[in-house]
C-alpha cells in the first residue's frame, strides 16, 4: 500500500532533549515536506526536500533540521526542543520535485503529536 | 495574504449533494485550484484539482467558473465519512506562492459537518 509513514504518532519530552521524528515514503517520490500545524495558524511549511541531498527551508525553520541521504526517508530533527514546537507534525511527498510537481498531488503521513514541556 | 476565500463551515444530510464554494478574484493565468481536506486526526488528503475546465474523479466534481475568480467543490452524496475541513488552494506552475517550491498554503477551510 502507497503511504507515508511516521513515527513516533506521539512523543512528550522535555526542553533541550534532543529527537528526530522519522518520515518514510514507499511511493519512489522526489519532492519531501514537513509542516505544523497550530489552532488558528493552519498549517506552516518547515523544511522541504526537492530530491536526495537537496534540502531547503520552509516558512518556519528556525529550531529544525533536515536531511535526505536516501530518496524514502526525510527525518525532522529537532536539536533542543522548545515549548514552542509543541505541535502536530505532519511528513508529506509527492511525485516530482520539479517546477511541474506543483501539479502533483502530496501525500501526507497521519501525523506527530509532539509536547515540550 | 489569503489567496482564497472559504466559509468557515457549513452543513450537509447524509446523502445529499454537497457544494462547497471558494472565491479566488486575485487569481492568475497560471493558478491551478486545487483542494484537500482533513478528516478529523488524520493528514490533509488531496481531492481534485483544475484549471479551467470541469474535472471529476471518484472523489468529487470541481466547477470552476469561467472567469475563473470562483470555483466549487461538488461531493455528489454526503456521507459521514466526508466531514471534515476543505481546503482550496492556488498552486502556481509559473513561480511560488510566497512560500517555498511544493509549499501547499492552507487556509482555514470550510468545515464540513454531515448529519445521518
Amino acid at each position: 500500500e502507497a503511504q507515508v509513514t511516521q513515527n513516533p504518532r506521539y512523543l512528550i519530552t522535555v526542553t533541550g532533549k534532543k529527537l528526530t521524528v522519522t518520515c518514510s515514503q514507499n511511493m519512489n517520490h522526489e519532492y519531501m515536506s514537513w509542516y505544523r500545524q497550530d489552532p488558528g495558524l493552519g498549517l506552516r511549511q518547515i523544511y522541504y526536500s526537492m530530491n536526495v541531498e537537496v534540502t531547503d527551508k520552509g516558512d518556519v525553520p528556525e529550531g529544525y533540521k533536515v536531511s535526505r541521504k536516501e530518496k524514502r526517508n526525510f527525518p525532522l530533527i529537532l536539536e533542543s526542543p522548545s515549548p514552542n514546537q509543541t505541535s502536530l507534525y505532519f511528513c508529506a511527498s509527492s511525485l516530482r520535485g520539479s517546477r511541474q510537481g506543483r501539479l502533483d498531488e502530496q501525500y501526507f503521513g497521519p501525523g506527530t503529536r509532539l509536547t515540550v514541556t | 495574504d489569503a489567496k482564497t476565500t472559504q466559509p468557515n463551515s457549513m452543513e450537509s444530510n447524509e446523502e445529499e449533494p454537497v457544494h462547497l464554494p471558494c472565491n479566488h478574484s486575485t487569481i492568475s493565468g497560471t493558478d491551478y485550484i486545487h483542494w484537500y481536506r482533513q478528516l478529523p486526526s488524520q493528514g490533509p488528503e488531496y481531492v481534485i484539482h483544475g484549471l479551467t475546465s470541469n474535472v471529476n474523479n471518484r472523489m468529487a466534481s470541481l466547477a470552476i467558473a469561467e472567469d475563473r475568480k470562483s470555483s466549487t467543490l461538488i461531493l455528489h452524496r454526503a456521507t459521514l465519512r466526508d466531514a471534515a475541513v476543505y481546503y482550496c488552494i492556488l498552486r502556481d506552475v509559473g513561480g511560488n506562492y510566497g512560500g517555498s517550491q511544493g509549499n501547499l498554503i492552507f487556509g482555514k477551510g470550510t468545515k464540513l459537518s454531515v448529519k445521518p
